[in-house]
């Protein structure tokens, strides 16, 4: 059975930052790259950022780059994003995700980011 | 970018009725289109990969269709626990390549007439 087990989460004010952590299980988690993705309230679903297998290379929508940072442990099973910078505009429910062929076909729980001062 | 436009953004229909959602991409996708269910307060759930395959456990009342840049998400005969908000998403480029980039539809809020 494939889990995906989130912490982190919380409100916090503008310009902090914060770290969500993602436990995997039930799958080889060092075989697949990773996503989180984020949905803010009332709205819809957006990628936010994806880490290769290994963890040598990352990739990060526009609207994150620079301020976020994706980062696994393999040897732990766990996937991490730091959010850095907050805004209130970062305020959503972020979601990590396990890949099958070009979908995601499970999730985290989501954890709530609230960003506000 | 790849866009993917999703319509109507609501459907008002009954239970029994016959849904027909639409996802548009702006360049073909081949067949790299997945949908999801997604309820109040749950993550997505998957139901459908690679634009007509169905994924374990979803009822066979779900049907995905198309190619290219047109996609249809039917469900036959609605059932009281599928009002819900679907989503579609594609891969840009197979999902063996890097960067994985996926870009999500706006969504199509099924609701009870």
């Amino acid at each position: 059975q494939v889990y995906l087990m989130q912490s982190g989460g919380g409100v916090v004010k503008p310009g902090r930052s914060l770290r969500l952590s993602c436990a995997a299980s039930g799958f080889s988690f060092g075989t697949y790259v990773m996503y989180w993705v984020r949905q803010t309230p009332g709205t819809g679903l957006q990628w936010v950022a994806v880490i290769s297998s290994d963890g040598n290379n990352q990739y990060y929508s526009a609207s994150v780059k620079g301020r976020f940072t994706i980062s696994r442990d393999n040897s732990k099973n766990m996937v991490y994003l730091q959010l850095n910078s907050l805004s209130p505009e970062d305020t959503a429910v972020y979601y990590c995700a396990k890949p099958s062929g070009s979908g995601l076909d499970h999730w985290g729980q989501g954890a709530l980011v609230t960003v506000s001062s | 970018e790849i866009v993917l436009t999703q319509s109507p953004a609501t459907l008002s229909l009954s239970p029994g009725e016959r849904a027909t959602l639409s996802c548009r991409a702006s360049q073909s996708i081949s067949n790299y289109l997945t949908w999801y269910q997604q309820k109040r307060g749950q993550a997505p759930r998957l139901l459908i990969w690679d634009a007509f395959n169905t994924a374990p456990g979803i009822p066979d009342r779900f049907r995905g269709y198309g190619s290219g840049t047109d996609f249809t998400l039917t469900i036959s005969s609605l059932e009281p626990e599928d009002f819900a908000v679907y989503y579609c998403q594609c891969h840009q480029g197979s999902s063996s390549d890097w960067p994985p980039v996926i870009t999500f539809g706006g969504g199509t809020k099924v609701e009870i007439k």
